[in-house]
């Protein structure tokens, strides 16, 4: 079935560095994602968002790429501080008016090191 | 944002008794809301959508007699696992948006633990 995939099931990087998270998915039809951060015992927290006819989104410290040609989706953290340490999820929207039901990655492990 | 409250954060039940948790949207209105399933370090998977006032939609594979689903009002949806095992035992997370297009706000998430 359809499905949202992630390319690197860890990843650890040394602090001050970049980080990118990679995701690809497999409905052309999703027009929305987001990115979301998961610490242990807690629920997802959202980090940030784009929708199909952008390919770049940019927040603070974190930079969302879209290439819908290729069908894959990345984060990428800037200056990775120890508090970025989480699991992080790639999720879709395969609904445009459906807010919130949405399609998770298998999720990527972010460890820094101080 | 938006705030997501779920209770309680964790339960131990014994196998074979119900458990309720509760989703609460605590500064918007949600006429739809989300339950979703986590095991330990795997991704969430979608259990069942939650309608405000009408039946609620689940995701294939899914039990409706086993996990009920009821969302009596525009804030609260509540998910009951009904006679528990341990394999229920897993980390439940709802998700609700303030309206059609917008991001979803997660609850903390509810631990539940069958013994």
């Amino acid at each position: 079935g359809e499905s949202v995939g992630l390319h690197l099931p860890t990843l650890s990087v040394q602090e001050g560095d970049n980080s990118i998270i990679n995701c690809a998915y497999s409905n052309s039809a999703s027009d929305y994602f987001i990115w979301y951060k998961q610490e242990s015992g807690k629920g997802p927290q959202f980090i940030i968002d784009i929708r199909s006819n952008m390919d770049k989104r940019q927040g603070q410290r974190v930079t969302v790429l879209l290439n819908k040609t290729v069908k894959h989706l990345s984060l990428q953290i800037a200056a990775t501080q120890p508090g970025d340490s989480a699991v992080y999820f790639c999720a879709e929207n395969p609904i445009y008016n459906q807010g919130g039901k949405l399609i998770f990655g298998q999720g990527t492990e972010l460890s820094v090191k101080p | 944002g938006a705030v997501v409250s779920q209770h309680p954060s964790w339960v131990i039940c014994k196998s074979g008794t119900s458990v309720k948790i509760e989703c609460r949207s605590l500064d918007f209105q949600a006429t739809t809301m989300f339950w979703y399933r986590q095991f330990p370090k795997q991704s969430l998977m979608l259990m069942a959508t939650s309608n405000e006032g009408s039946k609620a939609t689940y995701e294939q594979g899914v039990e409706k007699d086993k996990f009920l689903i009821n969302h009596a009002s525009l804030t609260l949806s509540t998910l009951t696992v009904t006679s528990a095992h341990p394999e229920d035992s897993s980390f439940y997370i709802c998700s609700a948006s303030p309206g059609v297009n917008t991001e979803a706000f997660f609850g903390q998430g509810t631990r539940l633990t069958v013994v």
